[in-house]
């Protein structure tokens, strides 16, 4: 079956720019996950949704934001680009959210703020 | 909240020898222990994982190894292959509970040829 499926593979934007990153799930997941990866703090939780509704959101400021469709497609949102959010942000999607049931990370989006 | 430490940052071994790659965790409610191979340009692949009310876990050459009196977890490679080389994560999450994972720093194992 087909993986998670992460949109784009790269960006490059300015600083003050707004950005958004699209996460398509394995068929039948119903929780999407976002993590941001840095040389310098590795990998960090950002938010969980499941059915369409934030679960769980990780210590980043209100300018990283997510959304979650009817057919589980996730969307997250930076806006006001700084220098520092330049990343690889990975989504992970599951049947019902927890790790332990099994989580399957997409290959990243790099997003580099200029 | 639960902070995970990884350690070596870098491993570099014979192709043949074993590798250890040893986490601490701090919360002691944690019990599930999962570890991560993540290669150039794609995603974290969970390739082990260890829950709290098992010490030892084996899958062909992985192994995994936990302590829970002194939190500490282990993953063991054996007969290491070049494929082997890749960056590997460890994490750790409450099962049941935490939607989330906290992961330690990576080691960056190399298998010289």
């Amino acid at each position: 079956k087909a993986g998670v499926t992460q949109t784009p593979r790269y960006l490059i934007k300015t600083r003050g720019q707004q950005v958004t990153l699209s996460c398509s799930p394995i068929s039948g997941h119903r929780s999407v996950s976002w993590y941001q990866q840095t040389p310098g703090q590795g990998l960090q939780f950002l938010f969980e949704y499941f059915s369409e509704t934030q679960r769980n959101k990780g210590n980043f400021p209100g300018r990283f934001s997510g959304r979650q469709f009817s057919n589980s497609r996730s969307e997250m949102n930076v806006s006001t680009l700084e220098l520092g959010d330049s990343a690889l942000y990975l989504c992970a999607s599951s049947l019902v959210g927890f790790p332990n049931y099994g989580y399957t990370f997409g290959s990243g989006t790099r997003l580099t703020v200029v | 909240g639960e902070n995970v430490e990884q350690h070596p940052s870098t491993l570099s071994v014979q192709e043949g020898d074993s590798a250890v790659i040893k986490c601490t965790y701090s919360d002691s409610a944690s019990n599930y222990f999962p570890w991560y191979k993540q290669e150039l340009g794609k995603g974290p692949q969970l390739i082990i994982d260890i829950r709290s009310n098992v010490g030892e876990k084996k899958d062909q050459r992985i192994a995994v190894t936990l302590n829970k009196t002194a939190k500490h977890f282990s993953l063991h490679i054996t007969e290491t292959q070049p494929e082997d080389s890749a960056v590997y994560f460890c994490a750790a999450s409450i099962s049941g509970s935490a939607r989330q994972l906290t992961f330690g720093s990576g080691t960056q194992l190399t298998v010289l040829p």
